[in-house]
């Protein structure tokens, strides 16, 4: 049974702090990584994905991956009120398959 | 990527009684998958959806209950058949746009059974 682990949160950071969301998942023939921002109400839309181990930055998000500890993490520089939405981890197994599985998600809260 | 349009976006809907949603997307895309989010939880896949042939359904969902059609590349439905209030949920379609590794969401059906 593949596997994604979320911390549920809530996460509650000040504005303009970092904030730090964390994932692992448990098949270690994963081969892509994503990460989707929910609104409440709304449908998750993708904000990052990442392939290979390191760093990917993109704006006020990076993400990271250690493929050796199975862990994928987003971080949020500069954090701002309209980033306050859950946070879901999304892990593709390897070569050939096209399903994604989620984590839960981690609520995110930017305090204002 | 992909606009995926999806309809209903919402209803109301008595025990007992079945409702499709349709999914359409505005390019040709590789796969379509079904996906339920029940309140406060994550994704959870039910079915992907395959172009002229049965869809292959995850554990726990079955073709009697989540009757699945894809008829072309860019257009699906998933019927919710006899539905209980256990049934209420948000359902996503999503879809995969050829050539590209990235899901693209719809809006999302939420379902209220009485």
């Amino acid at each position: 049974q593949k596997e994604v682990e979320q911390n549920s949160g809530p996460l509650s950071v000040p504005e303009g702090a970092i904030a730090s969301l964390n994932c692992t998942y448990s098949d270690r023939g994963s081969q892509s990584f994503f990460w989707y921002r929910q609104y409440s109400g709304k449908s998750p839309e993708l904000i990052m994905s990442i392939y290979s181990n390191g760093d990917k930055e993109d704006g006020r998000f990076t993400a990271q991956l250690n493929k050796a500890s199975q862990y994928v993490s987003l971080l949020i520089r500069d954090s701002q009120p309209s980033d306050s939405a859950t946070y879901l981890c999304a892990v593709l197994p390897g070569a050939g398959s096209y399903q994604l599985t989620f984590g839960k998600g981690t609520k995110l809260s930017v305090i204002p | 990527s992909a606009v995926i349009s999806q309809k209903p976006s919402r209803d109301i809907c008595q025990r007992g009684t079945s409702l499709t949603i349709q999914c359409q997307v505005d390019s040709q895309v590789t796969m379509m998958f079904w996906y339920r989010q029940q309140p406060g939880q994550s994704l959870t896949l039910i079915a992907t959806a395959n172009q002229g042939s049965e869809a292959t359904y995850e554990s726990g969902f079955v073709i009697d209950k989540f009757p699945i059609s894809r008829p072309n590349l860019t257009f699906s439905t998933l019927t919710v058949s006899n539905m209980s209030p256990e049934d209420s949920s948000i359902y996503l379609c999503s879809a995969q746009v050829s050539g590209a590794n990235v899901l693209t969401f719809g809006a999302g059906s939420r379902l209220t059974v009485l």
